[in-house]
């Protein structure tokens, strides 16, 4: 089976810029997405097609892939952004995610 | 705008079948556009995609669970519904129905509905 792999945890200060990695075998050669939750609440797309933003996210969400990593960037990382993040992509018509990064922002 | 609702018993006891029904407004799951997907979370753990099944009755299921799982539509319902049989205490989540976009380049969920916990014990 196909594996992602993020690290468990990511802390920023407030304003700096968060950069939290997913990595796959040949993950570039797939497209990459990004979903944010938050405690209690459903995932929210961020990022689709590896680097593309849903209508309503801000741009300070941005993302990249090639190789065999994915990269969520948060530019200017604000509080609300404190959150849960996954990756996802597709293998053999199966939907894969990421084991989740919890991103603290302090 | 498109929501999703999930909605079952919260409670299934152990070996018994988990059935779960997801409920489509602000738009038609009749598109040739989108897959309908369930996807589930366990208390405190990561996701993990179940199934998925489009509109003409066509599914795909994750491996690990294919041998227990069947995802249906009801198109005049704008419905579709997921059942898990034997289930044990590992199956115990919250439950997410969400829309699937279907492009050449990638796919990917939205919206999510809000989630269901089911509980397995007796």
């Amino acid at each position: 089976s196909y594996d992602l792999t993020q690290p468990p945890s990511v802390s920023v200060s407030p304003g700096q810029t968060a950069s939290i990695t997913c990595s796959g075998d040949k993950l570039g050669n797939k497209f990459t997405c990004w979903y944010q939750q938050k405690p209690g609440q459903s995932p929210v797309l961020v990022i689709y097609q590896d680097n593309k933003r849903p209508s309503g996210i801000p741009d300070r969400f941005s993302g990249s892939n090639s190789g065999n990593t994915a990269t969520l960037t948060i530019s200017g990382t604000q509080t609300m952004d404190e959150a849960d993040y996954y990756c996802q992509a597709w293998d053999s018509n199966a939907a894969v995610f990421g084991g989740g990064t919890k991103l603290t922002v302090l | 705008q498109m929501q999703l609702q999930e909605s079952g018993p919260g409670l299934v006891k152990p070996s018994e079948t988990l059935s779960l029904t997801c409920s489509v407004s602000g738009g038609s799951i009749s598109s040739s556009s989108y897959f309908w997907d369930w996807i589930r979370q366990p208390p405190g753990k990561g996701l993990e995609w179940i199934a998925s099944i489009y509109y003409t009755g066509g599914t795909y299921y994750n491996p690990s669970l294919k041998s227990r799982v069947t995802i249906s539509v009801d198109l005049s319902k704008d419905q579709f519904s997921l059942r898990l049989t034997s289930v044990t205490a590992a199956d115990t989540a919250v439950y997410y129905c969400a829309r699937r976009h279907i492009e050449r380049a990638g796919n990917w969920f939205d919206p999510w509905g809000q989630g269901t916990l089911v509980t397995v014990s007796s």
